[in-house]
């Protein structure tokens, strides 16, 4: 694998369910992102991660909760989530945190029922 | 508080034709400008990265400018391709206290007709 994968590309939810995103970076980036897209809006960033640490959480609600592991590894854990969340979910990775160039993945389609 | 502005939001042209899509920003000290391509539900696409030194980047078919003291960069396709239809986003760094991030614009949705 190359590049930015995440998995899984589509998820279906209830309000009530539980769940995770999962992205994996191959490049070697110490950065990584969580951003959110909905139609007829920018892209919204939710979070940063940089060596591990989170370095930006823009006002996200509490039931998104972000995880890094490591520099590779990014998961979004998901809870009581509200039809309006239903959006695509885009993980992204650079070298540094400011500044440079962002690689994304393909995205994960969120519908919550 | 930095905006990023696209114009067109849409275009249709015929194949072969050579195009221009728009980027405005507000606040001129940005750090650099990023061009991606987004291909429908799919994932964003690096194509150009301007630093706020540079005045222009160019990629094969591609050549974004940068003017930042008018707050502009255009994106220019020459002799464009049906490949090439998709949705164009530009993107710009800030470089200081709350700019300090990618601040986007809704993009420019691209079809290049046969």
């Amino acid at each position: 694998e190359t590049g930015v994968t995440q998995t899984p590309r589509h998820l279906v939810m209830g309000m009530t369910n539980k769940k995770s995103l999962k992205c994996e970076q191959h490049l070697g980036h110490n950065a990584m992102y969580w951003y959110k897209q909905s139609a007829k809006k920018p892209l919204e960033l939710m979070f940063v991660y940089s060596l591990e640490e989170r370095v930006e959480n823009n006002s996200v609600p509490s039931r998104f909760s972000p995880e890094c592991p490591n520099s590779s590894h990014l998961f979004l854990h998901l809870h009581t989530l509200q039809p309006e969340d239903s959006a695509l979910y885009l993980c992204a990775s650079s070298q540094v945190w400011t500044g440079e160039e962002q690689y994304f993945g393909p995205g994960t389609r969120l519908t919550v029922t | 508080k930095q905006e990023v502005t696209q114009i067109p939001a849409a275009l249709s042209v015929p194949e072969g034709e050579n195009l221009v899509l728009n980027c405005s920003f507000t606040d001129s000290a940005i750090y650099n400008l990023q061009w991606f391509r987004q291909d429908p539900g799919k994932g964003l696409t690096s194509l150009l990265l301007i630093q706020s030194s540079q005045r222009e980047q160019t990629s094969g078919r591609l050549n974004a400018s940068l003017d930042k003291s008018s707050g502009r960069s255009t994106l220019y396709i020459a002799a464009s391709q049906p490949g090439d239809s998709a949705t164009y986003l530009c993107a710009v760094w800030g470089n200081a206290g709350n700019n300090r991030k990618l601040i986007w614009g809704l993009g420019t949705s691209l079809a290049v007709n046969p």
